[in-house]
């Protein structure tokens, strides 16, 4: 089973800061991995897939890059909307599909 | 407008069943893949299982496998997941989720139902 872990696991950021997620997999993935925002009650919500492919509505503050084995969300300037749970998704194939354990981005 | 809406969770005692469902609009349900996702409280996602947009491929995780039956009837826009010898560990808030694009898989979970809270307990 590909195992994804995510760095760190809180993240204390103020609006405006530039913020890198981390996520790590066990073996190569490709570029087959997603990332999405949870809010409190929420459901999530996509906002990077194959690695580096913006969702449609989704504000170009965030970006997604890497291959293989290592990835990184980045948002490029906090917002306030943006303090929330990210989490890293691997979609290798059908038998494969497992999340990262997630990361709180929390205010500073 | 593209929608997932859960149904059937509840409380129940360890041991029962409960069937989940997933009505489906907006979309053409047949063409996707589609998933359970679940959430303990305060805990993070886990993926449950996995049906192909024919239903011909299923995926369960090994959490559940045996247990847990993932489901879909083309013909009436709907998922389920029939949950058996149901554990105190299996509380959680289940969520349906559509993938990305129609007949693949790769590309992630692009429409997410509200989700329906299962508590097992006694």
């Amino acid at each position: 089973d590909i195992q994804m872990t995510q760095s760190p696991s809180t993240l204390s950021a103020s609006v405006g800061d530039r913020v890198t997620i981390t996520c790590r997999a066990s073996q190569s993935i490709n570029i087959w991995l997603a990332w999405y925002q949870q809010r409190p009650g929420k459901a999530p919500k996509l906002l990077i897939y194959k690695a580096s492919n913006l969702e449609t509505g989704v504000p170009s503050r965030f970006s997604g890059s890497g291959s293989g084995t290592e990835f990184t969300l980045t948002i490029s300037s906090l917002q306030p909307d943006d303090f929330a749970t990210y989490y890293c998704q691997q979609d290798n194939s059908y038998s494969e599909w497992t999340f990262g354990q997630g990361t709180k981005v929390e205010i500073k | 407008q593209v929608q997932l809406v859960e149904s059937g969770g509840g409380v129940v005692q360890p041991g029962r069943s409960l069937r989940l469902s997933c009505a489906a609009s907006g979309f053409t349900f047949s063409n996707y893949v589609m998933y359970w996702v679940r959430q303990a409280p305060g805990k993070g996602l886990e993926g449950v299982a996995l049906i192909s947009y024919d239903g011909t491929k299923e995926y369960h995780a090994d959490s559940v496998k045996g247990r847990f039956t993932i489901s879909r009837d083309n013909s009436k826009n709907t998922l389920f997941l029939q949950m058996n010898s149901l554990r105190p560990e299996d509380t959680a808030v289940y969520y349906c989720a559509r993938h990305h694009y129609e007949y693949s898989t790769g590309y992630g979970m692009d429409v997410w139902g509200q989700g329906t809270t299962v508590t097992v307990s006694s």
